[in-house]
């Protein structure tokens, strides 16, 4: 079945460095992939769409200047969280869609601690 | 805006009984996803339900879709240890696209 690669699961950063999550889809052509943000015992949250071949879609309230998405072909995007800090700590997960309709297969996630 | 709620938020259950997770949303939307999450871990999907009167089972665990109420349920029977996880449902932004909007999670717990 179609899987979707997140790396890497786990990273533990200083405050002001910045980090690279990449999310490769592995067997299908990903021309959208989604970035979710989870915090501890909460819900995910969208943080941002990625377009190959386009700007990225952030939501509200999402710093673009912060969250850098690149989608760089037809199986990889990248989120970089830039200059982080601690509240940046979280479980990102990516995700994307092989056709309509089917469930979003989704990234193992990233464990994001700035300490 | 969409709004996807999820009741109830926490669940503790005996083994081997009943209980159903409902999931209300705002909008008119003929999908709705059910996703299971074990602490630590991403999601799994569980049901996908693609038109009104849509049901699904899986073993222990049935969905039902009813768009008209924007209502969804997901029925757990006989619950058993291995169910004990956060179960999410999720509905797309738009028909086209497959950025979700997420309920709150029903964390379910099952005691022996």
């Amino acid at each position: 079945g179609a899987v979707v690669s997140q790396h890497p699961s786990r990273v533990i950063c200083k405050s002001g460095t910045s980090v690279k999550i990449e999310c490769r889809s592995l067997d299908f052509q990903a021309t959208t992939m989604f970035w979710y943000r989870q915090f501890p015992k909460q819900s995910l949250m969208l943080m941002a769409t990625s377009n190959e071949g386009s700007k990225a879609t952030y939501e509200q309230g999402v710093e673009k200047d912060k969250f850098l998405i690149n989608h760089a072909s037809l199986t990889l995007s990248t989120l970089t969280v830039t200059s982080a800090h601690p509240e940046d700590s979280s479980f990102y997960i990516c995700s994307a869609p092989d056709r309509g309709g089917s469930p979003l297969h989704f990234g193992n996630g990233t464990r994001l601690t700035v300490t | 805006e969409l709004k996807v709620e999820q009741n109830p938020l926490f669940l503790s259950m005996q083994e081997g009984k009943n209980y159903t997770i409902y999931c209300n949303y705002s909008t008119t939307s003929d999908r709705l996803y059910w996703y299971r999450q074990d602490p630590g871990k991403s999601l799994e999907s569980l049901f996908v339900l693609l038109s009104n009167g849509a049901v699904k089972q899986e073993g222990r665990l049935m969905a039902s879709l009813d768009t008209k109420a924007r209502l969804s349920t997901l029925h757990i029977t006989a619950a058993v240890h291995d169910l004990s996880a956060t179960y999410f449902c999720a509905v797309p932004f738009s028909y086209n696209n497959n950025d979700m909007r997420f309920g709150a999670g029903t964390r379910l717990t099952v005691k022996p």
